[in-house]
């Protein structure tokens, strides 16, 4: 079943600006994970936030987490055309010491 | 380092035929291994687990299976695949069990089933 879900489902911005996505989910989680995927290729991990943190960064990444909300938000600042890629959320739900389960993810696209 | 690879890049099989995806990782030890498959415009769908050798766990009862017969190896097969088996397979590995940590995945598989 799905439990991440983002939004936008795209997203076109200029090269420069910031881009925001957004993650919700369903049950409570112990940690979310946020990944890229360029076209054809496979997932690369960017972040990961645990379930008693609020914000982390990494980079031009900014990751925030409300579980009251049951959300999470990826700040990508200042893009490049190199971040064109999709973009997933990942939660680890509460019970489960394995798995994790991914969005459908947002397309990011950045014009140069 | 630690590399992973997963062929064939791509496959073009006919409805009722086997096969065989292979992923092996390099620089690392017991990994745990994963397969996935990616549908078009959807998430990743987790299909098999591996905490070692022989050790198999099935999510999704399909007409898919996996073997792990060496440490490093992981093998996604069929013995007669269905239209519905297309899709872009994914192999991942993690250094430890457990959800926070971080999953690194080969480049997939594209399958076209015809």
């Amino acid at each position: 079943s799905q439990q991440g879900e983002e939004d936008p489902q795209a997203l076109s911005i200029q090269e420069g600006e910031n881009a925001t996505m957004n993650c919700s989910y369903k049950t409570s989680i112990n940690n979310l994970q946020w990944y890229r995927q360029n076209s054809g290729r496979g997932l690369v991990h960017l972040i990961l936030i645990r379930s008693n943190e609020r914000e982390k960064h990494s980079g031009r990444l900014r990751v925030t987490l409300d579980t009251s909300k049951k959300s999470s938000s990826l700040l990508i600042t200042a893009s490049r055309a190199a971040d064109t890629a999709s973009y997933f959320c990942a939660t680890g739900p509460e019970g489960s010491n394995y798995k994790l389960t991914f969005g459908k993810g947002t397309l990011l696209t950045v014009n140069p | 380092s630690q590399t992973i690879h997963q062929w064939p890049a791509t496959l073009v099989q006919p409805v009722g035929s086997p096969l065989s995806l292979e992923c092996t990782v390099e620089g690392t030890s017991n990994p745990n291994l994963y397969w996935y498959r990616q549908a078009a415009g959807r998430g990743l769908q987790l299909l098999f687990y591996s905490v070692g050798i022989g050790q198999i766990s099935s999510e999704v009862p399909q007409n898919l299976s996996a073997s792990r017969p060496q440490d490093r190896q992981f093998i996604l097969s069929s013995k007669k695949l269905l239209l519905s088996d297309s899709g872009f397979y994914l192999c991942a590995w993690s250094v430890l069990q457990g959800s926070d940590q971080p999953q690194h995945f080969g480049d997939g598989t594209r399958l076209s089933i015809l």
